[in-house]
């Protein structure tokens, strides 16, 4: 059974902060999605990971995979209020099937000014 | 915006009724997938439909069933409604060609009384 597993589960950054959210699974998968999630609301994309060494940037996030390790990393640079959210991994195994997402616990992000 | 709207955005049933969510897929995507997300956890993959018929399922009892119409859009069903189906449901659109990435709808908050 595929497991993905998140850490840290909760953090409380200061603005202007670094920081680095991990994502772990046990099988082999070469497809890995990060999500955001605002309270009571849905999931908007923010990347797509589709091979080992991926690595995308979009405004002060930063994600990476690396498929051999079976990690990915989704780093915070210069952290700013807007980013409190919950951040989700997902993993596609293709064990299971395309588009066939197994979630990680969720990071719940808060930024303190 | 996604694309993908589901309906209704709210709702309350008791238990032991039955409850019907819909989704319609976002333009050119020929695939749908449900997932329930529990008060403070990662969504759970219910099933897949693809070309109007399922296409993997996850963990859930055979009281969750569902439908894909031609059109692609598509209907969750779930019967005998127990407490702990109270979650927030999503629906998830992707193409079996192209970037392999889901979009989810804005989901519907399910309460059970």
């Amino acid at each position: 059974e595929l497991k993905v597993e998140q850490n840290p589960l909760f953090l409380s950054m200061q603005e202007g902060k670094n920081y680095t959210i991990y994502c772990n699974y046990s099988t082999t998968s070469d497809r890995l999605y990060w999500y955001r999630q605002d309270p009571g609301k849905s999931l908007e994309s923010l990347f797509v990971l589709l091979s080992n060494g991926a690595v995308k940037q979009e405004g002060r996030l930063m994600a990476s995979l690396d498929t051999k390790a079976r990690l990915s990393t989704l780093h915070i640079t210069a952290a700013v209020h807007d980013l409190s959210a919950t951040y989700f991994c997902a993993v596609d195994s293709r064990d299971f099937g395309n588009e066939k997402l197994t979630f990680g616990t969720g990071t719940r992000l808060t930024i303190i000014p | 915006e996604t694309g993908v709207t589901q309906s209704p955005t709210h709702l309350i049933k008791t238990r032991g009724q039955q409850v019907t969510l819909r989704c319609s897929s976002q333009s050119g995507h020929n695939t749908v997938s449900w997932y329930q997300q529990a008060l403070g956890q990662g969504p759970q993959f219910i099933f897949q439909y693809y070309r109007e018929e399922e296409n993997g399922r996850g963990n859930f009892p055979p009281r969750f069933s569902g439908l894909q119409f031609p059109n692609y859009s598509s209907e969750l069903n779930v019967n005998a409604l127990e407490l702990d189906d109270s979650a927030l449901y999503l629906c998830a659109s992707s193409s079996k060609t192209g970037v392999p990435e889901a979009f989810f709808g804005q989901g519907t908050r399910l309460t059970v009384v």
